[in-house]
C-alpha cells in the first residue's frame, strides 16, 4: 500500500487551543484527502476533506492546509475542546469508484479541560 | 446521509470456528465496499475490496481462503472468518462508498475475540 504519514502520534492540547495534525504522502495521483475522527470502539466518522486544486478549507473549527508542491496536508482544530478528545487519521485515495483510503496511523488528541 | 450497518457489534467465539460479519448500506446501493482490520491503537489497514457480483480483491498478506468475501447484492457484503484463531482477534471495518463523488462511509465495526 501506498504510505500515507502522521505526525505527532498523539497530542495534548489545553481547553481553547489549536490542535494540528500533519500528513505526508508519496503517491501524486492521490487527489482526496480526507480527515477522520474516531471514538474508542467506534468507526472512524469523516470530518472534512479537500481535494489538491483548494489550498484550504474550513468547515467550523476545522480547517484542513494543502501544500501540493510539499504533498503535505495538516488538520487545525481552533478552539479545542475536551469532547474533540479522540483519534484522527489523515488518508489519501485516488478520487474513483473502487478506490480505497489509505490511512495514516492515527494522533491520540487529548483536550484538558 | 448515507449510513453503513455492520452486525455484530460484538462477537467472541472459540478457536477453530467461523464467524460471520455483516456489513449494509442502509439508504444507498453500494457496488464497491471495503474491509479494513484494525489492531488497537493503530491504523486501519485495508484487508480487501468488495465487488458486487464478482471476486473480491485482496489486499496482499491477506488469506483469501480464511477472509471470505461475499458481496451478493448492492446493499449488502459479507466477511466470514474461517477456522478463527486467537491472533484474528481485532477490529473489523467496513465501508462504502455511495458514488464516485461521495465520501467513504464507515460501519461502527466489529469486536471479534477468539479464545
Amino acid at each position: 500500500q501506498q504510505q500515507v504519514k502522521q505526525s505527532p502520534q498523539s497530542l495534548i492540547v489545553q481547553k481553547g487551543g489549536i490542535s494540528i495534525i500533519n500528513c505526508a504522502y508519496e503517491n501524486t495521483a492521490f487527489d482526496y484527502f480526507p480527515w477522520y475522527q474516531q471514538f474508542p470502539g467506534k468507526g472512524p466518522a469523516l470530518l472534512i476533506a479537500i481535494r489538491p486544486d483548494v489550498s484550504e478549507k474550513k468547515e467550523g473549527r476545522f480547517t484542513i492546509s494543502f501544500n501540493k508542491s510539499a504533498k503535505q496536508f495538516s488538520l487545525h482544530i481552533m478552539d479545542s475542546q475536551p469532547g474533540d478528545s479522540a483519534t484522527y487519521f489523515c488518508a489519501a485515495s485516488k478520487r474513483q469508484a473502487g478506490t480505497a483510503l489509505i490511512f495514516g496511523k492515527g494522533t491520540t488528541l487529548s483536550v484538558s479541560s | 446521509g448515507a449510513v453503513v450497518s455492520q452486525h455484530p457489534s460484538r462477537v467472541i467465539c472459540k478457536s477453530g470456528t467461523s464467524v460471520k460479519i455483516e456489513c449494509r448500506s442502509l439508504d444507498f446501493q453500494a457496488t464497491t465496499m471495503f474491509w479494513y482490520r484494525q489492531f488497537p491503537k493503530q491504523s486501519l489497514m485495508l484487508m480487501a475490496t468488495s465487488n458486487e457480483g464478482s471476486k473480491a480483491t485482496y489486499e496482499q498478506g491477506v488469506e483469501k481462503d480464511k477472509f471470505l468475501i461475499n458481496h451478493a447484492s448492492l446493499t449488502l457484503s459479507t466477511l466470514t472468518v474461517t477456522s478463527a484463531h486467537p491472533e484474528d482477534s481485532s477490529f473489523y471495518i467496513c465501508s462504502a462508498r455511495e458514488g464516485r463523488n461521495s465520501p467513504l462511509h464507515f460501519g461502527n465495526g466489529t469486536r471479534l475475540t477468539v479464545t
